[in-house]
């Protein structure tokens, strides 16, 4: 079974620094997917970036990027100059590839980044 | 506009009771999934299905029950057996080709007295 561990509950940032967010996972896949969503006060889940395994270069989406270490099952992101609004929860999730039959979507516990004036 | 809808936002029912919740998609999705969230828990699947008349277990299936009898709908049922029901629920769908992440209803709060 796959587990995603995120090892940081809480986490703060001062607006406009950079903040790395860690999460590891554990699979025996070598065709997998990586997430990271964003959970603001209002709960409503928000993809933040996708990153496909069998790419070797790291997704960027704007002020959002990501570390994808394969052999070391690591997947952090980071957030250049933060702002305000990046305020909330962050879930790093794990979907097994195509080829196989189970979309099974699994979440770690997240982390909740706080973002200060 | 394509997306999500979970209902109602906010239930409350009595202990002993089961409860329907409601969620609908018109993405033309193939896959459909159920969330609990608890603090400190990050999300818990409940039951998940890859397409229409079929769905598994996830990993906190007890005392829950689903259906998937149209494409657009995956209701999950909480039973009497859930020994603690109160929490916030997500349900989810995504593609099973092309595109693979999820998008997300709003969430139901259930809170039983």
């Amino acid at each position: 079974a796959q587990t995603v561990t995120q090892s940081q509950p809480e986490m703060s940032v001062q607006e406009a620094e950079t903040v790395t967010l860690s999460c590891t996972y554990d699979t025996s896949e070598n065709n997998y997917y990586l997430f990271w969503y964003k959970q603001p006060p209002s709960r409503q889940m928000i993809l933040v970036i996708r990153q496909e395994a069998y790419k070797q270069q790291n997704a960027t989406e704007n002020r959002f990027s990501v570390n994808f270490q394969k052999a070391a099952k690591s997947f952090s992101l980071k957030i250049s100059d933060s702002q305000l609004g990046d305020t909330a929860m962050y879930f790093c999730a794990f979907m097994k590839g195509r080829g196989g039959s189970n979309y099974k979507l699994t979440f770690g516990k997240g982390t909740l980044l706080t973002v200060n004036p | 506009d394509g997306g999500i809808t979970q209902s109602p936002k906010y239930l409350f029912r009595k202990e002993g009771q089961n409860v329907t919740l409601s969620c609908e998609q018109n993405l033309n999705h193939d896959a459909m999934y159920w969330y609990r969230q608890d603090p400190g828990q990050g999300l818990r699947l409940i039951y998940y299905s890859q397409i229409v008349n079929d769905f598994q277990k996830g990993d906190i299936a007890e005392g829950y029950s689903v259906s998937r009898e149209k494409k657009e709908s995956f209701p999950l049922t909480v039973t009497s057996a859930q020994k603690n029901p109160t929490a916030f629920y997500l349900c989810a769908s995504s593609e099973r080709q092309g595109r693979t992440e999820a998008f997300f209803g709003q969430g139901t709060r259930l809170t039983v007295v």
